[in-house]
């Protein structure tokens, strides 16, 4: 197992274009988070799955912004008509089903920086 | 809202010295806490967690502490070593809920 893995690790795009980032989570975990950093910031939660199901939306997630998980495995997260504002890290991370007292950390990928210009 | 705050965004230290990492949270909820390291151009690593019925958790160099009524917890490296210099994140969480993170403080550790 190679971890999560993100793709692309960069991406710049002009305003107005859509993108669409890839996550792969750690095979055995059926929890996939996304997480937007920015800047002097630390990571801000957007959104997560329980395996295909999404189960909670963050208010930073406009409607320009959708993510799925159809097969419960992978992850992509799409923005469209990107703005200068959505230059930011774009963290993926996965874990085990919540439990206790178990290890609750999250194993994150090494994100995609967009730039938006 | 920023429910999980860490109120210094530097701290320097020499080698061999404690470095002591502050974090406070609001969130009476919260019962899990966890701090990341995080280097450039990586994704955060977990370090180490407390669970909210405990006041201490230590692991080799690293020991987090947890005051509940004042609703803050900080983290001990001891002894720092330069390959401690990173990003360091306060996270918290409620049952069944996604992780709070703190801005981040970056340590750095001098020869």
């Amino acid at each position: 197992d190679t971890g999560v893995s993100q793709d692309p690790r960069h991406k710049i795009t002009k305003r107005g274009q859509n993108v669409t980032f890839r996550c792969d989570p750690i095979s055995e975990h059926n929890r996939l988070y996304w997480y937007r950093q920015t800047l002097g910031q630390g990571p801000e939660f957007l959104t997560y799955f329980q395996n295909e199901a999404q189960l909670e939306k963050s208010r930073l997630l406009s409607d320009r912004f959708s993510a799925e998980r159809p097969k419960g495995s992978f992850s992509t997260l799409e923005i469209q008509r990107t703005e200068q504002g959505d230059s930011a890290m774009y963290l993926c991370a996965s874990s085990q089903r919540w439990g206790r007292p178990s290890n609750y950390g999250y194993t994150f990928g090494s994100g995609t920086r967009l730039t938006v210009v | 809202d920023q429910q999980v705050k860490q109120n210094s965004p530097s701290l320097s230290v020499q080698e061999g010295r404690i470095s002591i990492l502050n974090c406070d949270y609001t969130n009476s909820m919260f019962d899990y806490f966890l701090w990341y390291k995080k280097y450039p151009a990586e994704g955060p690593t977990f370090l180490i967690s407390i669970s909210s019925i405990k006041d201490k958790n230590e692991d080799g160099r690293f020991t987090v502490f947890l005051n509940k009524s004042a609703k803050h917890l900080s983290l001990h490296i001891v002894p720092s070593q330069p390959g401690d210099s990173a990003v360091y994140f306060c996270a918290a969480s409620a049952v069944g809920n996604d992780m709070r993170f703190g801005a981040g403080t970056r340590l750095t550790v001098k020869p």
